[in-house]
């Protein structure tokens, strides 16, 4: 089934450690995107992608980075997590018209 | 980058027709406006999209006004399942594409 696969599902993790969510998409799609989404404020975006070889910061980019190697693949990393940083996180592409998101992975910084 | 307006929330019952409207004053004249549904634990889904007047495909109708400073999304004969949170978004995904999403407002369908 075409679209995207984000992985872990879920996952805890201590504080200070480092930490990388996977996201995959089979169609092909230029742009990628990762939002968070946390209670009471809604989906904010992180980073984004228009095209493999280039990205660009969001509304919250602090303590997250983000590359695209390839067109399929946008890894968000972490570099040292910290509690605010609890939350879902999705992955999302578009080809224009409008997004495809994953089911996201909720992320718990102990 | 538009900034849009929805309510909070809204309540139905079973059968009944829902609209809920949203305002984007500031659109741009290449802006599509765009809406998504998401169910907990779920990322949300495409619904429905359009520029101007009036469309309607297997799910929704979309009405949009001719100043296009609001749009009205509206779901026929609603059931429990259509209990979720409805996102208006207002933007070119081919221009930069980073849109920003809203509060949304979410749908309780009662029996």
């Amino acid at each position: 089934i075409a679209g995207i696969t984000q992985a872990p599902t879920s996952q805890i993790l201590a504080a200070g450690r480092r930490m990388t969510l996977r996201c995959t998409q089979d169609m092909r799609h230029n742009a990628m995107y990762w939002y968070r989404q946390d209670l009471g404020l809604g989906l904010r975006l992180i980073h984004y992608s228009n095209t493999a070889g280039t990205t660009g910061k969001g509304e919250v980019p602090d303590g997250y980075s983000v590359s695209r190697a390839n067109t399929d693949d946008f890894p968000l990393t972490l570099a040292s997590a910290v509690p605010s940083q609890t939350s879902v996180y999705f992955c999302a592409s578009s080809e224009g018209r409008g997004y495809t998101f994953g089911s996201g992975t909720r992320l718990t910084v102990v | 980058l538009a900034k849009t307006t929805q309510p909070i929330s809204m309540d139905s019952y079973e059968g009944q027709e829902v609209n809920i409207t949203c305002s984007h004053n500031n659109i741009a004249t290449n802006d599509y406006i765009t809406w998504y549904q998401q169910f907990p634990s779920q990322g949300p889904r495409f619904i429905i999209q359009g520029y101007k007047t009036k469309v309607t495909n297997e799910v929704a109708s979309l009405f949009i006004p001719a100043d296009r400073k609001s749009s009205t999304l509206s779901l026929p004969r609603v059931s429990l399942s259509d209990t979720a949170v409805y996102y208006c978004l207002v933007g070119n995904y081919n221009q930069g594409g980073k849109l920003i999403f809203g509060q949304g407002t979410e749908l309780s369908v009662k029996p």
